[in-house]
């Protein structure tokens, strides 16, 4: 069974552009997580979906939104990129109900 | 909200030594706690879990405790190989029913020398 996917891995942007990451869930996996990982901050929970549902969201501006599609596949938005928004950004699914989540191997985005 | 401190930041023992990174949480709320393993530019790897009603758990040369009165959970790597070297995470939540928001730890640097 494939890993979660995610696309593209690396991503290089400037100031005030906007930026869309894809994430391809586990087959059969109907939950997303998005999770930012930066040196300073760590790894910091963005939102979760479910069903098409934003269920969960951290503290993040309102700059970063995301949603999700009838089969699963979850996209994230950061508008008006600032240079802090360098990171590289994880999705993790899971079977709903369950706890356990499997993460892909990220999308590095730099702005500058 | 929930808050994990994981120590140390950096580890380094030899081959074949033990290893123990422990996280404290501070949410009696939580009962779920992973623990996963980053290698370098990869997203990271759940390597062992363990829910609130279960005091240990052991999957080989990993092991799991955890103390729900002291909010505290520690990770065990018996007989250490070069290639457990990597950034280890805990991590804590309410599990599905709660949120299945993870609250992550800071982070191990785990340096297993020859």
């Amino acid at each position: 069974k494939a890993g979660v996917t995610q696309t593209p891995r690396y991503l290089i942007k400037t100031r005030g552009q906007q930026v869309t990451l894809s994430c391809s869930p586990i087959s059969g996996h109907r939950s997303v997580s998005w999770y930012q990982q930066t040196p300073g901050q760590g790894l910091q929970f963005l939102f979760e979906y479910f069903s098409e549902t934003q269920r969960n969201k951290g503290n993040f501006p309102g700059r970063f939104s995301g949603r999700q599609f009838s089969n699963s596949r979850s996209e994230m938005n950061v508008s008006t990129l600032e240079l802090g928004d360098s990171a590289l950004y994880l999705c993790a699914s899971s079977l709903w109900g369950e706890e356990t989540q499997y993460f892909g191997p990220g999308t590095r985005l730099l702005v500058l | 909200g929930e808050n994990v401190e994981q120590h140390p930041s950096t580890l380094s023992v030899q081959e074949g030594d033990s290893a123990v990174i422990k996280c404290t949480y501070s949410d009696s709320a939580s009962n779920y706690f992973p623990w996963y393993k980053q290698e370098l530019g990869k997203g990271p790897q759940l390597i062992i879990d363990i829910r609130s009603n279960v005091g240990e758990k052991k999957d080989q040369r990993i092991a799991v405790t955890l103390n729900k009165t002291a909010k505290h959970f520690s990770l065990h790597i018996t007989e250490t190989q070069p290639e457990d070297s990597a950034v280890y995470f805990c991590a804590a939540s309410k599990g599905a029913g709660g949120g299945n928001k993870l609250t992550f730890g800071t982070g191990t640097q785990l340096k297993v020398e020859l």
